[in-house]
């Protein structure tokens, strides 16, 4: 069974350009989380898609940030314009159904720098 | 707020040589305390859930147990494959979505 796919791996932009991570949940997960670990910090909570809809968006920084979820299958985090602080590794989490949600399947993570 | 503390940051030890990891946390309604294992470059690999104070689990080398207000993470006689970093995480009522992460202990273990 293919795990969570993250990509790019890597992303190196300039401030004020835009950049968008994408993340490929386990085939027939509903539940598609977005995490994001700042260096020196702990991994934090961006968003949680139940199927197409976004069921929470509360960690979600400021509107530079956009994450969609279109047919509730693939999801891109699209960040606009990037700023220094948006460094960090963003990791993508799925899981099979809102009964089952503990069990989170994250992926290896896009690590995003912003110069 | 739900927060999670782990200590130590980071723990060395000889091949053989047990030891144990804590998480205390803080959280209003625990859902779930959940134990994550992540290895450099990859992204956290789920390893035990505990729901209630006095539950234990246990898998291989390590076993994982719940007070009102920590979890210890207990390694029997480490080897080196067990090094990386282990991270502890709460749900609780305030979030029906949300992990809230500790900094994680990073393990080294020697042969």
């Amino acid at each position: 069974e293919a795990g969570v796919t993250q990509f790019p791996s890597h992303s190196v932009i300039e401030k004020g350009q835009t950049v968008t991570l994408r993340c490929d949940p386990i085939s027939g997960h509903d539940n598609l989380y977005w995490y994001r670990r700042v260096m020196g910090k702990e991994i934090k909570f961006l968003l949680h898609f139940v199927k197409e809809s976004k069921q929470d968006e509360s960690g979600m920084p400021n509107n530079r940030f956009l994450a969609e979820r279109t047919g509730g299958t693939y999801s891109t985090l699209k960040v606009q314009p990037a700023e220094l602080e948006d460094s960090g590794v963003y990791f993508c989490a799925s899981s099979q159904s809102v009964a089952t949600n503990e069990k989170l399947f994250f992926g290896s993570g896009t690590q995003l720098s912003v110069l | 707020e739900d927060q999670v503390t782990q200590s130590p940051e980071a723990l060395r030890l000889q091949e053989g040589e047990s030891s144990s990891l804590n998480c205390s946390y803080t959280v209003s309604g625990l859902r779930g305390l959940f134990w994550y294992r992540q290895d450099p470059g990859k992204g956290p690999e789920f390893l035990f859930t505990l729901y209630s104070a006095g539950e234990e689990k246990e898998k291989e080398r390590l076993k994982a147990t719940l007070t009102k207000k920590e979890s210890f993470l207990h390694i029997t006689a480490p080897k080196p494959e067990d090094s990386a970093t282990y991270l502890c995480a709460v749900r609780g009522n305030s979030g029906y979505s949300t992990l809230t992460f500790g900094k994680g202990t990073m393990l080294l273990v020697s042969p």
